[in-house]
């Protein structure tokens, strides 16, 4: 089976703080995504990556950005969290988007 | 870019009954149609998905059917059981097997079974 772990279930930080969001996976995938997922408007793309040190925006960038050092392993950085940064953040691998069990963060 | 527009946002059917789930997409050069389903506190979870030159796929209880001319795709499911509440996502591609892949999602549909 696939698996796909991200680093917290649920997290809370204060505005300002620099926060880091960590997402392994095991198949040797070469794409990997960041989304954010708010009621009502379904899964954002953030940044996503086909190989190792390259990364693409995806549909909502600003005020993030990525880290890919190593193929299993996909950073999501927040430089300085906003309160409407507070969201679930889900992390996909592969073609066919294994989804992590998502981190819960919470801004205030 | 492309859109994806999913109707509708909520759809309660009795245990039993069949439910439908449609998706309008935009850009006719579109090629790769999954469908997500999303469990209470986990993950989406690929549970069907068409390629543009196929017009429906079956599996088991679930379908889809693809329209490429109206540019609109279905989930079907039939004999719905409670196991098959959860919000259900269907998505488009324009970029399968590229490099640059990625997914549009629609807003998602939440499901309910009554029993």
């Amino acid at each position: 089976d696939v698996k796909v772990t991200q680093s917290s279930r649920y997290l809370v930080k204060r505005t300002g703080e620099k926060v880091f969001l960590e997402c392994v996976q095991d198949m040797d995938h070469e794409n990997m995504f960041w989304y954010r997922q708010d009621p009502g408007l379904g899964l954002r793309l953030i940044y996503f990556s086909y190989d190792v040190k390259m990364k693409e925006k995806g549909d909502i960038p600003e005020g993030y950005s990525v880290s890919r050092e190593k193929k299993e392993r996909f950073s999501l950085i927040l430089e300085s969290a906003s309160t409407n940064q507070t969201s679930m953040y889900l992390c996909a691998s592969g073609i066919e988007q294994y989804f992590g069990p998502g981190t819960r963060l919470t801004v205030t | 870019g492309e859109n994806v527009e999913q109707h509708p946002s909520t759809l309660s059917v009795q245990e039993g009954d069949s439910a439908v789930i449609k998706c309008t997409y935009s850009d006719s050069a579109s090629n790769y149609f999954p469908w997500y389903k999303q469990e209470l506190g986990k993950g989406p979870q690929l549970i069907i998905d068409i390629r543009s030159n196929v017009g429906e796929k079956k599996d088991q209880r679930i379908a889809v059917t693809l329209n490429k001319t109206a540019k609109h795709f279905s989930l079907h499911i039939t004999e719905t059981q409670p196991e098959d509440s959860a919000v259900y996502f269907c998505a488009a591609s324009l970029t399968f097997m590229d490099s640059n892949y990625q997914l549009i999602w629609g807003a998602g549909t939440k499901l309910i079974i009554k029993p």
